[in-house]
């Protein structure tokens, strides 16, 4: 079945680039997103990516996609405190609207 | 952009009764809605998949007689617990997503959440 993997933890410093990785295993997978989740809320959608892409860029945030090995990142330049949160990173394929989530990576960004 | 809205977002209640959580799509309309459990410092696991006007198609685990499904509109969809127990208390989420296009993509918006706690 359809897996998505991710690291669980990841620390920077104020101001630095932040990269976080998310592998995943479902071949048909079209659409992969990546959301950001604050404690004790909602899924705030941050971004996402076509498979037919392999970057896509939105102000602090860049995707890189690699389909060949199904590898996705998210890079957030000029990290900040308020980047702190769990990112979520998903796919859905084109037949349906159904995600599949990774366990989630806790970005913490020290000042 | 899209909003989709959940109510109540946080409720108490007593083990062995029933609450009801809405979700609302407030400025399109949803012809598919998901419903989304999350466990605390875990990943979202899908619960089940409804689609307006007909029944929900629930994940392998998820019992259906407990966590009731109502899609009647292209705006509401409702989860109701039945006979909550302590282990049904956790974080609800559901999402929303207007028809498919190949053009415009398969953007699907999420609601705020709903914390449950069973006492």
């Amino acid at each position: 079945g359809e897996d998505v993997e991710q690291s669980l933890f990841l620390s920077v410093r104020e101001g630095d680039s932040s990269v976080i990785n998310c592998t995943y295993t479902d071949s048909s997978s079209t659409y992969l997103y990546w959301y950001k989740q604050e404690p004790g809320a909602g899924l705030q959608l941050l971004t996402y990516i076509f498979s037919n892409m392999d970057m896509k860029q939105d102000q602090r945030l860049t995707v890189l996609l690699n389909k060949k090995d199904k590898h996705l990142s998210l890079r957030i330049a000029d990290t900040q405190t308020g980047d702190s949160a769990i990112y979520f990173c998903a796919e859905s394929s084109l037949y349906g609207n159904k995600l599949v989530f990774g366990a989630g990576t806790i970005l913490r960004v020290k000042s | 952009g899209a909003v989709v809205s959940q109510h109540p977002s946080w409720v108490i209640c007593k083990s062995g009764t029933s609450v009801k959580i809405e979700c609302r799509s407030l400025d399109f309309q949803a012809t598919t809605m998901f419903w989304y459990r999350q466990f605390p410092k875990q990943s979202l696991m899908l619960m089940a998949t409804s689609n307006e006007g007909s029944k929900a198609t629930y994940e392998q685990g998820v019992e259906k007689d407990k966590f009731l499904i109502n899609h009647a509109s292209l705006t509401l969809s409702t989860l109701t617990v039945t006979s909550a127990h302590p282990e049904d208390s956790s974080f609800y989420i559901c999402s929303a997503s207007a028809r498919f296009s190949p053009i415009s993509g398969n953007t699907i918006y999420f609601g705020e959440g709903s914390w449950l706690t069973v006492v």
